[in-house]
């Protein structure tokens, strides 16, 4: 069965770092780009970044640029993202997802992680 | 790329038809031939689930009550007969642009 488990989330205060985990099963990981996507509390869904099967070539939405970094273990099957001076705005529910290669939609997602960034 | 749906919120009774409009700010046709516009529902407290890619295949295992349609800008979600399991919150993404980021629609919330 194709399954991603994120990890990693928690409570931080604004300025602090943490990192999160995507762990993949049930298919070849490292056949696919990976993206992360989050949805703040009653909003809808910001992408926020896309590693190629690879690892070249990483692309970042403006919101997290110079502050987030994602990068992936093939060998273990993970997807990680580095958040860095993490804001109150970046309260949200993180989901990684994996690309079609043919299509381009994600289609299989995690069932995401909280990240709650408070005083 | 801006993606606007319409409408935002979406009464609807059950055995009824319902549709879903997502217009981009650029055209998402690829030299290909594909339009590169996916549909998702996100059920209550649940992550999103693909429902239509490229503008209007069905995903794998979605019941054919759903279909797609529209190129360039233009696009709908249509729902043949709405049923109670179809309520939730429904996404359109862009994955034409390249470099990204990739844009999501605002989200338009379907409920009974």
């Amino acid at each position: 069965q194709m399954q991603l488990v994120e990890s990693g989330g928690g409570m931080v205060q604004p300025g602090r770092s943490l990192r999160l985990s995507c762990d993949a099963s049930g298919f070849i990981f490292g056949d696919f780009a990976m993206h992360w996507v989050r949805q703040a509390p009653g909003q809808g869904l910001e992408w926020l970044t896309v590693i190629p099967y690879d690892g070249i070539n990483r692309h970042y939405a403006d919101s997290v640029e110079g502050r987030f970094a994602i990068s992936r273990d093939n060998s273990k099957n993970t997807l990680y993202l580095q958040m860095n001076n993490l804001r109150l705005e970046d309260t949200a529910l993180y989901y990684c997802a994996r690309e079609s290669p043919s299509s381009g939609a994600f289609d299989l997602w995690g069932q995401g992680t909280w990240v709650t960034v408070s005083s | 790329i801006v993606l606007t749906q319409s409408p935002l919120s979406l009464p609807v009774t059950p055995g009824e038809p319902a549709s879903i409009s997502c217009r981009s700010s650029q055209n998402l046709l690829y030299v290909n031939g594909n339009n590169y516009l996916n549909w998702y529902l996100q059920r209550p407290g649940q992550p999103p689930q693909l429902l239509i890619y490229m503008g209007s295949t069905r995903a794998s295992g979605v019941p054919d009550r759903f279909s797609g349609s529209g190129s360039g800008t233009d696009f709908t979600l249509r729902i043949s007969r709405v049923e109670a399991e179809d309520v939730g919150l429904y996404f359109c993404l862009q994955a034409l642009q390249t470099p990204p980021p990739y844009t999501f629609g605002q989200g338009t919330k379907l409920e009974i």
